[in-house]
């Protein structure tokens, strides 16, 4: 059964660090999604991608974070300058459609900012 | 500001009861709910979408939706001890390409 990957499964930073996260979504999966989880909180979305654009973010998704789909298969998550408070479990998804569709999720990055 | 509501429990069921977990949205136009089960310390794995008022079953699952209440709602029958988890309930915003989730309702099945 087809599944969403991630990698790093964890990954430790210094603040103020760049840090990159990767997700090969599921391969006939146009609609990509992050979204992130504080330990003990929601799961929040972060930003959604279609057809090479961002279709939408939230307000965590401000100036410091980007994303990116290099190739046909990867699609990534940049945090330009890591805080203490970027610390979170990070989970790629994707769908064939936003509309009815469902999201399938990666097993996510726990990210660790020190 | 569209919110889902869950109670975060921890919800304690005997092992073969029917567990029951509820959910409310705010936002009146989302159209598509989905119960995902999440173990500690992994992703969010889907159980079940519904999107049309009434009941859909899959299995021991059954979820139950009411837009006019805008109440969503996931019984578990029969239910085991690999069931214990914590149940996100997640409402696709209409227009928007995002889920929204509840803060998860913690289960433990008893032996």
């Amino acid at each position: 059964e087809p599944e969403v990957t991630q990698t790093p499964s964890h990954q430790v930073t210094q603040m103020g660090q760049e840090v990159i996260l990767r997700c090969v979504p599921i391969s006939n999966h146009l609609y990509f999604y992050w979204y992130r989880q504080i330990l003990g909180q929601k799961v929040e979305f972060l930003v959604s991608f279609y057809n090479n654009e961002i279709s939408e973010k939230s307000e965590i998704f401000d100036d410091q974070f980007s994303v990116e789909r290099p190739d046909g298969s990867n699609f990534t998550l940049k945090i330009r300058s890591t805080k203490l408070e970027d610390s979170a479990m990070y989970f790629c998804a994707s769908s064939e459609d936003y509309r009815l569709e469902t999201q399938y999720f990666g097993p996510g990055t726990r990210l660790l900012v020190l | 500001q569209k919110e889902v509501e869950q109670n975060s429990g921890p919800l304690s069921v005997p092992e073969g009861a029917i567990a029951s977990l509820n959910c409310t949205y705010s936002d009146r136009g989302s159209q598509s709910f989905f119960w995902y089960r999440q173990y500690s310390g992994k992703s969010p794995e889907l159980i079940m979408f519904i999107y049309s008022n009434g009941d859909k079953e899959d299995g021991r699952f059954t979820a139950q939706l009411n837009k006019a209440s805008q109440y969503v709602s996931l019984l578990i029958r029969d239910s085991q001890p690999s069931d214990s988890a914590t149940y996100l309930c997640a409402a696709l915003i209409q227009g928007a390409q995002k889920l929204v989730f509840g803060q998860g309702t913690r289960l433990t099945i008893n032996p």
